[in-house]
C-alpha cells in the first residue's frame, strides 16, 4: 500500500518498556521520524533516524530500523505516565529534497499508574 | 526562537462565513507546511510551500480553501465559504531544506469549529 501504517492504541503499566511498530513504504526515504503529541498540542518530534543506520538510541528512546521489511520501532524504557500521547512515525518520502513527510495516523500510547 | 506561530488557537464561526487562519514560521526557514488534523482522517497534508512558491496544493479539499505565503515570515489559509465538515485542528509546520534532514517544526495548531 501507500501508508505509513501503525496501531492505533498501545496500552502498558509505568515502568515497563513501550514499543510502538510503524510500516513505511518507500525504500528510498532517507530519513524517517517519531513524534509526539500531547493532548491540545502540536506534533513535537523526538527523534529521527537516517536509513543507513539500523539503531539509534537516546536516554530512554531506542529507534531500530529494518530496511529490509520497511519496519521501524521505537522502544521507549521505563515508561511513565508523563509519555502519554499520540506518537507518529513519518517518512521523508522525496528523500529530502522537498521536504514532504508522510505520516502514520498515529499511535495512542495509554500509560496506567 | 519562538517557534512556529499561529493564529487564532481557537475559532468558532458558523456556516457560511470566511476564515483566515494564520502562521509566522521559523524565522531562516524556507519550506512551510499547512496540515488538517480529524479524528476520522488523522493528519492530511494540505499544502506545501517551498521559498514562498505553492509545490503541492493536491491535499486542498476543494476550491473553498485556498493558501498564500506573499513573504518568507507569513501563510494563510482561507477556507471560503466554511462548512461545518471543514471543523479540525488546522497545523502549520516549517522547516529547512538545506540538503540534510528535513525536520518539521509545528505550531501550535488552530482548532475551527463551524457551526
Amino acid at each position: 500500500g501507500e501508508d505509513v501504517e501503525q496501531s492505533l492504541f498501545l496500552s502498558v503499566r509505568e515502568g515497563d518498556s513501550s514499543v510502538i511498530n510503524c510500516t513505511y513504504t518507500d525504500s528510498s526515504s532517507t530519513y524517517l521520524y517519531w513524534y509526539k503529541q500531547e493532548p491540545g498540542a502540536g506534533l513535537q518530534l523526538l527523534t529521527y533516524i537516517f536509513s543507513n543506520m539500523d539503531m539509534k538510541q537516546d536516554q530512554r528512546l531506542t529507534v531500530l530500523l529494518n530496511k529490509k521489511d520497511k519496519h521501524l520501532s521505537l522502544r521507549i524504557a521505563d515508561t511513565q505516565t508523563g509519555d502519554s500521547a499520540i506518537y507518529f512515525c513519518a517518512e521523508s518520502r522525496l528523500g529530502g529534497s522537498q521536504g514532504n513527510l508522510i505520516f502514520g495516523k498515529g499511535t495512542k500510547l495509554s500509560v496506567k499508574p | 526562537d519562538a517557534g512556529v506561530i499561529q493564529s487564532p488557537r481557537h475559532e468558532v464561526t458558523e456556516m457560511g462565513q470566511e476564515v483566515t487562519l494564520r502562521c509566522k514560521p521559523i524565522s531562516g526557514h524556507n519550506s512551510l507546511f499547512w496540515y488538517r488534523q480529524t479524528m476520522m482522517r488523522g493528519l492530511e497534508l494540505l499544502i506545501y510551500f517551498n521559498n514562498n512558491v505553492p509545490i503541492d496544493d493536491s491535499g486542498m479539499p476543494e476550491d473553498r480553501f485556498s493558501a498564500k505565503m506573499p513573504n518568507a515570515s507569513f501563510s494563510t489559509l482561507k477556507i471560503q465559504p466554511s462548512e461545518p465538515r471543514d471543523s479540525a485542528v488546522y497545523f502549520c509546520a516549517s522547516s529547512l531544506i538545506a540538503g540534510g534532514t528535513d525536520t518539521q517544526y509545528f505550531g501550535p495548531g488552530t482548532r475551527l469549529t463551524v457551526l
